[in-house]
């Protein structure tokens, strides 16, 4: 059973970079994409990006300018860095494997706040 | 961006009963979408995907219907574990989602 688990900091000071690794247990990274989508406090769904095992991205065109991921195949983890975050950066992250854009496997999700 | 609306935003049913929720784009999305619920505290979890394709271990309880731009989800006799909130996604053009509905006990 594939098992994933966001870590990083809950807290992050506003126009710092927020940075949260999801790590993969029970399965390969390879050969999937995975994913981040946030949710804000009492609010929906939005899909952050994409990483493919082998690197390739895509980012949601609303976080571009702000958001780098990448994956570590040997380590069976994926990262995320948002940049300059502000107090709309207050959400759960979750991390999830996508097959075709939907997601079959999440992590638990991790709160993060944005705050001085 | 697709921009996807669902509605109702509440809806109370009994157990037992029927539930219907609707999912509609702003553009046509063929058959690129997909149904998660969530509950409290929970991530969401895969229901539907191809618009009516069950995901694994997905009770036939749960069906999916609708093309273009017009989406349901069925729940054929609600169980209590069905009580949550329901979004619908496109994943036709980039990937966005619906705003939820909530099933809640009548």
């Amino acid at each position: 059973q594939v098992q994933l688990q966001e870590s990083g900091p809950g807290l992050v000071k506003p126009s710092q970079t927020l940075s949260l690794t999801c790590t993969v247990s029970g399965g390969s990274i390879s050969g999937y994409y995975w994913s981040w989508i946030r949710q804000h406090p009492g609010k929906g769904l939005e899909w952050i990006g994409h990483i493919y095992y082998s690197g390739i991205t895509y980012y949601n065109p609303s976080l571009k300018s702000r958001l780098t991921m990448s994956v570590d195949t040997s380590k069976n983890h994926f990262s995320l860095n948002l940049s300059s975050v502000t107090a709309a950066d207050t959400a759960v992250y979750f991390c999830a494997r996508a097959q075709l854009s939907v997601w079959d496997y999440w992590g638990q999700g991790t709160p993060v706040t944005v705050s001085s | 961006e697709v921009v996807m609306t669902q509605s109702p935003g509440t809806l109370s049913v009994s157990p037992g009963e029927r539930a219907t929720l609707s999912c509609r784009a702003s553009q046509s999305i063929s058959d690129n979408l997909a149904w998660y619920q969530q509950k409290p505290g929970q991530a969401p979890r895969l229901l539907i995907y191809g618009a009516s394709t069950r995901a694994t271990g997905i009770p036939a309880r749960f069906s999916g219907s609708g093309s273009g731009t017009e989406f349901t989800l069925t729940i054929s006799s609600l169980q209590s574990a069905d009580f949550a909130v329901y979004y619908c996604q496109q994943y036709d053009d980039w990937v966005t989602f619906g705003g939820g509905t909530k099933v809640e006990i009548k």
